[in-house]
């Protein structure tokens, strides 16, 4: 089955630093999410992003964070300042057209840890 | 705010049993209903999606519907060790087909 693979799958990084999490959407896919997940709690939704522009954010997507896929492959979530509190379990997940089928193929996620 | 809720567990079933997993919604405009496996420290992975009100079964398990209640559930019949994990309820509306994950139930299948 294809997969969404995602990069690095560990970051570690210090409070205040700028870190690019990238992932690689299944190739027919036209949706792209991401998720976060902190320890022991529940999956998040980030933001969602269709025909190279976000439709939707949650409030959790502030200006700290941005979302772009610049070469037409990878998709990427950077984090400009990051903070204790960004900890977390980053997951990607995409779709093919959720109109007609709304299963989400998650990657295997990049687990962030700031200090 | 979109609300799902689950218990946490853990849930503890014995090999062979029938495990029963709940989750409550509080959107009444929610059309779309799922069930996702995470196994600890990996990413969720669908395993039953359901859209009207009843029941839907794949092979060992069984989806359970009833929008009156804003409930929905998961059976899974004849449990094994394998089926120990996590146990995650989304739901999305037909305007934004954005998931909304409840924070999972722990189901531990024990020999």
């Amino acid at each position: 089955e294809p997969e969404v693979t995602q990069t690095p799958s560990h970051q570690v990084t210090q409070m205040g630093q700028e870190v690019i999490l990238r992932c690689v959407p299944i190739s027919n896919h036209l949706y792209f999410y991401w998720y976060r997940q902190i320890l022991g709690q529940k999956v998040e939704f980030l933001v969602s992003f269709y025909n190279n522009e976000i439709s939707e954010k949650s409030e959790i997507f502030d200006d700290q964070f941005s979302v772009e896929r610049p070469d037409g492959s990878n998709f990427t979530l950077k984090i400009r300042s990051t903070k204790l509190e960004d900890s977390a379990m980053y997951f990607c997940a995409t779709t093919w057209d959720r109109r007609i089928n709304e299963k989400l193929f998650f990657g295997s996620g990049t687990q962030l840890s700031v200090l | 705010q979109k609300e799902v809720e689950q218990n946490s567990g853990p849930l503890s079933v014995p090999e062979g049993a029938i495990a029963s997993l709940n989750c409550t919604y509080s959107d009444r405009g929610s059309q779309s209903f799922f069930w996702y496996r995470q196994y600890s420290g990996k990413s969720p992975e669908l395993i039953m999606s359901i859209y009207s009100n009843g029941d839907k079964e794949d092979g060992r398990f069984t989806a359970q519907l009833n929008k009156a209640s804003q409930y929905v559930s998961l059976l899974i019949r004849d449990s094994q060790p394998s089926d120990s994990a996590t146990y995650l309820c989304a739901v999305s509306s037909g305007g934004s087909y954005i998931p909304t994950f409840g924070r999972g139930t722990s189901l531990i299948v024990h020999p």
